[in-house]
């Protein structure tokens, strides 16, 4: 059974700070790390997909990095804003592209 | 606006009924999946079109039952299903074949209730 697992799962910080979180996945048949943005009443929007080990993708303020031989990856957010309040979703691709696994998620709440 | 539209986005269907959630991509997109939210729990895969053909069911009971007549439209067909099949259900495209490294976007989504 594949797991992806995400922490922690949920997060209240305030206007201003900088904040990360982490997805663990299997190391094994890797293909490819989806994250993706939930806002409440949207759709779920991609943020990054990652490939390569040691990858790092930068999205304006938020940012990932790749670790594929350990299983993780983290999500960081700089300077966070009442507009990052989201659930961030990673999803884990396995070689055989026969599974995309969701983990439940990172709840940020961002107050000012 | 994603470009991928679902309808209804609201639905209550008794354990008899027969629905259809719809689902439209205006993207140009080769692949389409089906999805099941329910409540603390990530989100399951249900069904993987790719180019109009099935490639993945991921043990979903037969009461629902997928169709995608075209690239830009899928259909998830549901009947007899039962109270714990109340869930959001979201329906996805990507560029490319099904379960490839391309990102997917998301509909709005269909909140299912039976009742």
């Amino acid at each position: 059974i594949l797991n992806v697992e995400q922490s922690p799962q949920s997060l209240h910080v305030q206007e201003g700070d900088s904040t990360n979180f982490t997805c663990s996945f299997p190391s094994s048949n890797f293909y490819a790390l989806h994250w993706y943005r939930w806002e409440t009443a949207k759709s779920p929007e991609a943020l990054f997909v990652m490939t390569l080990n040691g990858d790092e993708k930068k999205k304006g303020r938020i940012s990932a990095t790749l670790n594929t031989k350990e299983g993780y990856s983290y999500l960081y957010i700089k300077g966070s804003q009442p507009e990052d309040s989201a659930t961030y979703l990673c999803a884990f691709l396995n070689q055989a592209g026969t599974a995309l696994i969701f983990g439940k998620g990172t709840t940020l709440s961002v107050s000012s | 606006e994603t470009g991928v539209t679902q309808t209804p986005r609201h639905l209550v269907m008794g354990m008899t009924n027969k629905k259809s959630l719809k689902c439209e991509q205006h993207l140009g997109h080769n692949a389409m999946y089906w999805y099941k939210q329910s409540a603390k729990k990530p989100l399951e895969l249900m069904f993987v079109y790719s180019l109009e053909e099935r490639v993945e069911n991921n043990s979903v009971p037969s009461r629902f039952s997928p169709e995608c007549p075209n690239s830009s439209h899928l259909f998830l067909h549901l009947h007899t299903l039962q109270p714990e099949d109340s869930a959001l259900y979201l329906c996805a495209s990507s560029q490319g074949p099904g379960f490839s490294s391309y990102e997917q976007y998301f509909g709005p989504g269909t909140r299912l209730t039976v009742t």
